[in-house]
């Protein structure tokens, strides 16, 4: 079926290293897919997006790596601030699907430690 | 939030009502899009629309009804056939009929059923 998973509901970092999330995808939600960050009590904020044809894109201080064989992606934060904390959604979209189908995971929650 | 806007930040609702939440939105997009947060879950949509006087359903329709009379605006009523509607709602819009599918969104609304 359609389903789109992070695999751990929290993380906690230390300001200064890197951060990767993890995400899992089925075959329904395999041709897009979006990563947003989402602070407490506000609406989610893109971050960056792959489509399948692509294994990697990065953007400022962030990439996103893009396995299809294992059918998994990543979210990678260099250099995590403070600013980084709030919860990280995946989602995932199917062409063939309609419009409105885009699938999220539950997040993760990220925790940076000063 | 981009130019994606939600009034209001908070509503409280007696048992029984009917409450309508606005979303607006100045980015020309044409697709718009409503979705529940519940605590520590993903985004589940509701209802969307991509074009002026359409919309489909969405996963969890049982209980809402929209409109879609203008470009910029889709509001989101919530009937008093949802039995449990004490959520956070979030807005959404992307440029739709082809484009990018990224959705971007707005602050999103609190209700709280007293």
């Amino acid at each position: 079926g359609e389903s789109v998973g992070l695999h751990l509901p929290t993380l906690s970092v230390q300001e200064g290293d890197n951060s990767i999330i993890n995400c899992a995808y089925s075959n329904s939600a395999s041709d897009y897919f979006i990563w947003y960050k989402q602070e407490s009590g506000k609406g989610p904020q893109f971050i960056i997006d792959i489509r399948s044809n692509m294994d990697k894109r990065q953007g400022q201080r962030v990439t996103v790596l893009l396995n299809k064989t294992v059918k998994h992606l990543s979210l990678q934060i260099a250099a995590t601030q403070p600013g980084d904390s709030a919860v990280y959604f995946c989602a995932g979209l199917n062409y063939g699907g309609s419009q409105g189908n885009l699938i999220f995971g539950k997040g993760t929650k990220l925790s940076v430690k000063p | 939030d981009g130019g994606i806007t939600q009034s209001p930040k908070y509503l409280f609702r007696k048992e029984g009502q009917n409450v309508t939440l606005s979303c607006e939105q100045n980015l020309n997009h044409d697709a718009m899009y409503w979705y529940r947060q519940d605590p520590g879950q993903g985004l589940r949509l509701i209802y969307y629309s991509q074009i002026v006087n359409d919309f489909q359903k969405g996963d969890i329709a049982e209980g809402y009804s929209v409109s879609r009379e203008k470009k910029e605006s889709f509001p989101l009523t919530v009937t008093s056939a949802q039995k449990n509607p004490t959520a956070f709602y979030l807005c959404a819009s992307s440029i739709g009929r082809g484009g990018t599918d990224t959705q971007y969104f707005g602050p999103g609304t609190r209700l709280t059923v007293l």
